[in-house]
Formats: C-alpha cells, structure tokens, sequence
C-alpha cells in the first residue's frame, strides 16, 4: 500500500481566515513533506519532517505554520494568507533507507488552495 | 550542485505509438537517484519509475521503461503503447547519496499529449 492521504481536496479561504490542511500515511514512513505547485511548475519544497522533528524549513513564511502530531500525521496551518499563496499544495512521505539517494518519496492528491 | 534538465515542454503522440520524453541530469555525486513521476491534471503526483547510478539494467515497470546511459548523464523515459490516460505532465527528479540531500530536484516537466 503506497497510499498518502490529504484532506480536504478544495479549500477556499478569505485572506484573515485560519484553516488547517491534514495529510496521511500508514506505510511507516519515517520522512513527511509539505511541497507547494503552482501550475505547470514543479513542486517547492516548503516543509520535511524526519522522526517527527522539523528537519527543513525551506525559508517560508511564518503564515505556514507546520505541525507532525505523530508519525503518520502532519498538519499544515494556515493563517492570514495571500492571494499570491494560492497553489496546489502536496504531501509526500518517504522511508528514509540507509542509502538515501534510493529514498521514494509518495505523493497525495494534493490540497487546491485559492485565497480570495 | 545537481541540476535536472527536461528539455521538452510539450509531446504530442498518437495513442498506441512509443513516445520518449528526455531528462539529463548534473551531479558530481558518484551515488545517485533518478525518479519518473506523473501528473494527471487531478494533481497527485505518481512514482512512475527509479533508476540507481549502480544499476546495471535499465528499470521497467510495465509500460515504462527508463533509458540510463550514464556517461551521457541521461534518463529518458519511455512510455510504450501509449494510452489515453498516459496524458498528463511528467517530471524527472533526482537525488543525491553520499554527502548530498536524499530531497529530489525536480525538472520543468513535460505535458504529453495522447491523440486517439
């Protein structure tokens, strides 16, 4: 089962709302991602999670709040967005073998997110 | 540094035919990676296929192949009896093993067009 969840699908947020997007993964994965796709462009690294710990934060806005509540579990909060901040935004997770550069990462479906 | 270059923004190919879509990557890092994924316009991003730089053979999957030919430093991927469903944007990505980051560096992407 290669299976990441994300909820919701479609998010539509006025500029002083707050809001959370959920991502999950049962496949034991030790490594989570946030990344942020903007059309037709390649996804952003925004967020890693290795071992429930912050590993990288890619410079990104402190509206983009990060949380991994457990292993299989991460949140990204949003608060005070900009219509600019509209995007695709995936999660992945990954296994984090030994021999890192054979590390897959598997994608969700993605959250679309307009800030009006 | 290491750098992934997709070199075609747009293929065009008529359902049932092969269609190659080319990658080149640039790292100095004897221990690598290189990842195929698809993106149909619903988003989620697909592991496709993945090559190591001590690989042998060239992985195959179904209906994907990959063509490694390491001294050209290229991993182009081939999609055989094309399908309908095959249309969607494709991304080369790679990482890096010894002393380099195991996140991927993703290419521009190509968006394949599949004709009945």
């Amino acid at each position: 089962d290669t299976e990441v969840t994300q909820t919701p699908k479609h998010l539509v947020m006025g500029m002083t709302n707050k809001k959370s997007l959920k991502c999950e993964q049962h496949m034991g994965h030790r490594a989570m991602y946030w990344y942020k796709q903007k059309a037709k462009k390649p996804p952003e690294l925004m967020f890693v999670y290795s071992y429930e710990k912050l590993s990288i934060n890619e410079s990104v806005p402190s509206r983009f709040s990060p949380e991994c509540p457990n292993s299989s579990l991460l949140n990204l909060h949003l608060h005070a967005l900009q219509p600019e901040d509209s995007a695709l935004y995936l999660c992945a997770s990954s296994h984090l073998p030994r021999r890192r550069s054979t590390d897959t990462q598997y994608f969700g479906p993605g959250t679309r997110l307009t800030v009006l | 540094a290491q750098k992934i270059t997709q070199t075609q923004p747009g293929m065009f190919v008529q359902e049932k035919e092969a269609v190659t879509l080319d990658c080149t990557y640039d790292t100095s890092d004897p221990s690598y990676g290189l990842f195929w994924y698809k993106q149909p316009s619903s988003g989620e991003m697909i592991f496709l296929i993945y090559q190591g730089s001590y690989d042998q053979q060239n992985a195959t999957e179904g209906r994907y192949s990959l063509n490694f030919q390491k001294a050209r430093k290229s991993a182009n991927l081939v999609i055989s009896a094309s399908q309908l469903g095959d249309s969607a944007m494709y991304f080369c990505a790679m990482t890096q093993g010894t002393g380099g980051s195991y996140i991927p560096t993703f290419g521009r992407g190509t968006s394949l067009i599949v004709h009945p």
